[in-house]
């Protein structure tokens, strides 16, 4: 099945810097990325997802690449705030199929003030 | 557009007892997914429903178990709890975005299961 590693685990950063959060997959067929992330105590949000027929997404400071050739893709954060300060999650999967989504281990992400 | 919501919030049982779990997904999705949440094992798919089928199904044991009705509600079951199956069970409501490759997902506040 499909296997999906994520890092770092913890990850500190100051206001205004950049965050990034790699994951790797190892199922080829996996064709849709999303990312989640998860203030503490409260439910997963979906931030922003990637299909495998895009190469980069952004959606105002984040951003997903994808490289399909190397089974990775990132989560790019810019301009960091506070706010930002959650768990973050990947995920793998092949939407078009039985296949079932697979997610990273969560990064800790700590944007410090 | 009232959101996901999931009852009860928290639940103790002892092993070997059952529980059922519900999820009322944000009208207008017909897609259910369930999910457990540890600290060990983190974030890990337990099945997916759509009009009122079973889509996907994760790698847990036939204790678990869920169905979903006709207005997309959705219930999940696990039989013969194990001290192991305490852990936070989010369920999520989703549709595909029309003229779009995205996807809009809504997570519940979760049910947080204690087994004694």
């Amino acid at each position: 099945g499909e296997n999906v590693e994520q890092h770092p685990s913890t990850l500190s950063v100051q206001e205004g810097d950049s965050a990034v959060i790699k994951c790797t997959y190892s199922d080829s067929a996996s064709n849709y990325f999303p990312w989640y992330k998860q203030e503490l105590g409260k439910r997963p949000q979906l931030i922003i997802d990637i299909r495998s027929n895009v190469g980069e997404k952004k959606d105002q400071r984040i951003a997903v690449t994808l490289n399909k050739t190397a089974k990775h893709f990132s989560l790019h954060i810019t301009e960091t705030q506070p706010e930002d300060s959650a768990v973050y999650f990947c995920a793998a999967k092949n939407s078009g199929g039985s296949y079932i989504p697979t997610f990273g281990r969560g990064t800790s992400l700590i944007v410090h003030p | 557009k009232a959101g996901v919501t999931q009852t009860p919030r928290y639940l103790i049982k002892t092993r070997g007892q059952q529980v059922t779990l519900s999820c009322s997904p944000i009208s207008g999705h017909r897609s259910v997914s369930w999910y457990q949440q540890t600290p060990g094992q983190g974030l890990q798919f337990l099945f997916e429903y759509f009009s009122e089928t079973q889509r996907n199904k994760g790698n847990f044991p036939g204790r678990f178990s869920g169905r979903q009705f006709s207005n997309s509600r959705s219930e999940m079951n696990v039989s013969t709890l194990e001290l192991g199956d305490s852990a936070l069970y989010l369920c999520a409501s989703s549709r595909s975005l029309a003229f779009s490759s995205s996807y809009e997902q809504y997570f519940g506040p979760g049910t947080r299961l204690t087994v004694t």
